[in-house]
């Protein structure tokens, strides 16, 4: 069955670096999502991201993150400027039109 | 977002039968119940969703009450593997997104 891989599995940087996490989606797949856990806390949404463009953000979503199709496979979250807060598991999810979204199994990102 | 319900947590016995409520009372007629779960160190997992009628598949099942205020997802016979957080999720017409609340925390005893 077609899975959704992102890499790498565990990112250390220090405060202030740039990140760039990546995913790579189903290959038939039109909708793509970053979502973020911090540890004990609850799934949250990130950014929603449909025909090269962003569809929809949450507040969380600021000027320092920005989201990326670089190529016809590859779906990337970079962060500018990590800070201490951003410390958080990074889901990477894709989907066809209204069908169940497709997680993957993440990104450990931990900033010293 | 849509709101839903559950318990913070649940626990069973390994072959027996669970039954996880989801209480989603100002659910609108075309929003679907969508049920994901998520087990340790892993991202989500889709389960199960429906709209009006109950709804089976290879995971589990999905009861959803006649006025669809509330639902619950059967699994008819845990087993270890089955233990992780069930997030039930209002997903709301035309939305792609899913929106997860603290979900139930299901632990299964051997």
């Amino acid at each position: 069955e077609p899975e959704v891989t992102q890499t790498p599995s565990h990112q250390v940087t220090q405060m202030g670096q740039e990140v760039i996490l990546r995913c790579v989606p189903i290959s038939n797949h039109l909708y793509f999502y970053w979502y973020r856990q911090i540890l004990g806390q609850k799934v949250e949404f990130l950014v929603s991201f449909y025909n090269n463009e962003i569809s929809e953000k949450s507040e969380i979503f600021d000027d320092q993150f920005s989201v990326e199709r670089p190529d016809g496979s590859n779906f990337t979250l970079k962060i500018r400027s990590t800070k201490l807060e951003d410390s958080a598991m990074y889901f990477c999810a894709s989907s066809r039109n209204n069908s169940p979204l497709h997680f993957g199994n993440g990104t450990r990102l931990t900033v010293t | 977002d849509a709101k839903t319900t559950q318990p913070n947590s649940m626990e069973s016995n390994e072959e027996e039968p669970v039954h996880l409520p989801c209480n989603h009372s100002t659910i609108s007629g075309t929003d679907y119940i969508h049920w994901y779960r998520q087990l340790p160190s892993q991202g989500p997992e889709y389960v199960i969703h429906g709209l009006t009628s109950n709804v089976n598949n290879r995971m589990a099942s999905l009861a959803i009450a006649e006025d669809r205020k509330s639902s619950t997802l059967i699994l008819h016979r845990a087993t270890l593997r089955d233990a992780a957080v069930y997030y039930c999720i209002e997903k709301l017409q035309g939305a792609q997104k899913l929106v997860f609340g603290q979900g139930t925390r299901l632990t299964i005893n051997p």
